[in-house]
């Protein structure tokens, strides 16, 4: 099975400061890779999808980059609504796997 | 608009049974690969099952093989998921969720419906 491992597993950073979140796939997955947003008692929003598009209706400050094992997740500028939990998966190979989720705050 | 409304969760016992519904709107149900997905509290994702269109294919992660069975019916535009020798490992929130290309790729969720095993 794939592994995701995401990093750090805590963020704290303030509103306006850019944020990037990194993901490690423990084996190749071309572009097979989503980011997702997750508030507190909510359902997770797809973000960015085949690790470098913008879903529709998904702010520009959002944007993911990255192809093969290792990808990356960016907040250009921190707004106060982006406290969530983020987390990326792969579904090039079964079973598809998440990352354990990047914990994102505001100070 | 996508909407994905499971319901079917509860309190069941070790070892017992239930079903999870998930009535989906707002696009052609038949044109897409369906998931589960659960979240044990405070845990993160973990995926269950998939469900091609026309229910030629059917995956599911290894813990639940055996246990858990995915289904469809098209005419009703809903998406099942039968769960018998529930285990206290069991208990999360389950997720329906659309698929936008083959297994995994998942661009609509569902709110969830919370499963609890427990004696």
């Amino acid at each position: 099975d794939i592994q995701m491992t995401q990093s750090p597993s805590t963020l704290s950073a303030s509103v306006g400061d850019r944020v990037t979140i990194t993901c490690q796939a423990s084996q190749h997955i071309s572009n097979s890779l989503n980011w997702y947003q997750q508030k507190p008692g909510k359902a997770p929003k797809l973000l960015i999808y085949e690790a470098s598009n913008l879903e529709t209706g998904v702010p520009s400050r959002f944007s993911g980059s990255g192809s093969g094992t290792h990808f990356t997740f960016t907040i250009s500028s921190l707004q106060p609504e982006d406290t969530s939990t983020y987390y990326c998966q792969q579904y090039d190979n079964l079973p598809p796997a998440f990352g354990q989720g990047t914990r994102l705050e505001i100070k | 608009e996508v909407q994905l409304v499971e319901s079917g969760g509860g309190l069941v016992q070790p070892g017992g049974s239930l079903r999870l519904s998930c009535a989906a709107s707002g696009f052609t149900f038949t044109s897409y690969g369906m998931n589960w997905v659960r979240q044990a509290p405070g845990k993160g994702l973990e995926w269950v099952s998939y469900i091609r269109s026309s229910s030629s294919t059917i995956y599911y992660t290894d813990s639940v093989k055996g246990r858990f069975t995915i289904s469809r019916d098209d005419a009703k535009s809903s998406l099942y998921l039968q769960m018998n020798s529930l285990r206290d490992e069991d208990t999360a929130v389950y997720y329906c969720a659309r698929d936008r290309y083959s297994y995994g790729s998942i661009d609509y969720w569902g709110q969830g419906t919370l499963v609890t095993v427990s004696s």
